[in-house]
């Protein structure tokens, strides 16, 4: 069974920073991309990041370009989100998600992500 | 990048109604378009892959159709548990993209 663990939200200051990580299991996660893709309270869902199997090829939305950090470790079946200088505006709920080749996708449960002073 | 127009953006519905919604690509995206049911504290719920898969457990009430550019999601009974949001995805490119979304409601 596919499973993929979000941890690391909390509130954090504006300007602060925060890492994200997910735990995936029940596929070969060396092998494939994996992106995160965010949801603002009561807004609509927005990709953020993408990274390929091999971290050769990583792609961020404009948004958070310069700011947030993709990462994977492939021996420890896990991907991270680094997020500096973070905004208000970044407020939202950060999920883990896996486009499988057959076409099928995987979220995890989210992990929230809170920007105030 | 590759914008998704999803509508309507609220749709009043009663129990049994056949629904329907439609997004609409910027450009041709071949089958690469999910759909998705959220409720509110929820994740979202995947219910269609490659525009007419049915993901498994999903009843067959829901199916999806299209391809290119113009793509529906059709319920064709309405149930009680059915009143939630409903998202279009396309990821036929890296940089994926989402419908606005579409509130079913209750009329």
């Amino acid at each position: 069974e596919v499973q993929l663990v979000e941890s690391g939200g909390g509130l954090v200051k504006p300007g602060g920073s925060l890492r994200l990580a997910c735990a995936a299991s029940g596929f070969t996660f060396s092998s494939y991309s994996m992106n995160w893709v965010r949801q603002a309270p009561g807004k609509g869902l927005e990709w953020v990041s993408s990274i390929s199997s091999t971290s050769s090829y990583i792609y961020y939305a404009d948004s958070v370009r310069g700011r947030f950090t993709i990462s994977r470790d492939n021996a420890k079946n896990s991907l991270y989100l680094q997020m500096n200088s973070l905004r208000a505006e970044d407020t939202a709920v950060y999920y883990c998600e896996w486009l499988q080749p057959q076409g099928s996708i995987y979220w995890g449960q989210g992990t929230l992500v809170t920007v105030s002073s | 990048d590759i914008q998704m127009t999803q509508s309507p953006s609220t749709l009043s519905a009663s129990v049994g109604d056949r629904v329907t919604i439609t997004c609409r690509a910027s450009q041709s995206i071949s089958s690469w378009l999910a759909w998705y049911q959220q409720k509110p504290g929820k994740a979202p719920k995947l219910l269609i892959y490659k525009a007419s898969s049915l993901e498994s457990g999903v009843p067959s009430r829901f199916s999806g159709s299209g391809s290119g550019t113009e793509f529906t999601l059709t319920i064709s009974s309405l149930q009680p548990d059915d009143f939630a949001s409903y998202y279009c995805q396309q990821y036929n490119s890296y940089s994926q993209t989402f419908g606005q979304g579409t509130k079913v409601e209750i009329k």
